[in-house]
């Protein structure tokens, strides 16, 4: 079956412009996780959704990051008044229940230069 | 707070050799170990994970990992390796069986090169 993906690919932006980027889950996962991996700071957990539960924020870098998830499918993960340092790239991945609830299956991720 | 170490940042290997990836983890309490790869500009593909049960785990691509609870270490293993096992390989603890609600901590990751 399909598997997470993730768009874009690749984005190139401006310093101080909002980009946001898209994760569409596995079909039925109801866990969605944002991760951000740079060369610095290796990969590291940003939020987590479960179905349509309000998520902890507490993970996000700073105030100009945000996420959503609607209708407990895809999220967008938004970054306002970019800075170089967010160049990174953005992974995404989804959990289901069952058989699946054990495991986090990623998507290609989307690679975020900030100009 | 939980945490991973891979203390090997580059491992050169020649094709059809034996290959192991150190792995050392603190938490807690009980630990959920997992181990990707992920190949040049791709995502994260699941190798293998342990819960519990048989120390010894066998994964995809004739990967297998040892947990050892005194030595807090999940090292990876494979008895010959290919030239297409060149990659990032991260081994990661989370708590729950799937990462829960605080996601997965990963190592920073051990890059394979393997030698024709």
């Amino acid at each position: 079956g399909a598997g997470v993906s993730q768009s874009p690919s690749n984005k190139v932006t401006e310093k101080g412009k909002d980009v946001e980027l898209r994760c569409d889950p596995i079909s039925g996962h109801t866990a969605l996780y944002w991760y951000r991996q740079s060369l610095g700071q290796g990969l590291e957990f940003l939020i987590y959704f479960q179905g349509n539960s309000a998520p902890d924020k507490s993970g996000l870098p700073s105030d100009r990051f945000s996420a959503e998830r609607t209708g407990g499918s895809v999220s967008t993960l938004t970054i306002q008044r970019t800075q170089q340092e967010d160049s990174a790239v953005y992974l995404c991945a989804s959990r289901g229940r069952g058989a699946e609830a054990d495991t986090q299956y990623f998507g290609p991720g989307t690679r975020l230069t900030v100009l | 707070a939980q945490s991973v170490t891979q203390p090997d940042i580059h491992i050169t290997v020649s094709e059809g050799a034996s290959l192991e990836l150190r792995c050392n983890y603190s938490y807690g309490a009980t630990p959920y170990l997992f181990w990707y790869v992920q190949s040049p500009g791709q995502g994260l593909q699941l190798l293998l994970k342990y819960f519990s049960g048989d120390t010894l785990v066998q994964g995809i691509k004739g990967f297998e990992a040892e947990f050892k609870r005194s030595q807090s270490s999940f090292n990876l293993r494979k008895p010959s390796v290919h030239w297409s096992d060149a990659a990032e390989y991260f081994c990661a603890v989370g708590a729950g069986s799937g990462g829960g609600a605080d996601g997965l901590t990963f190592g920073k990751g051990t890059h394979l090169i393997i030698q024709p």
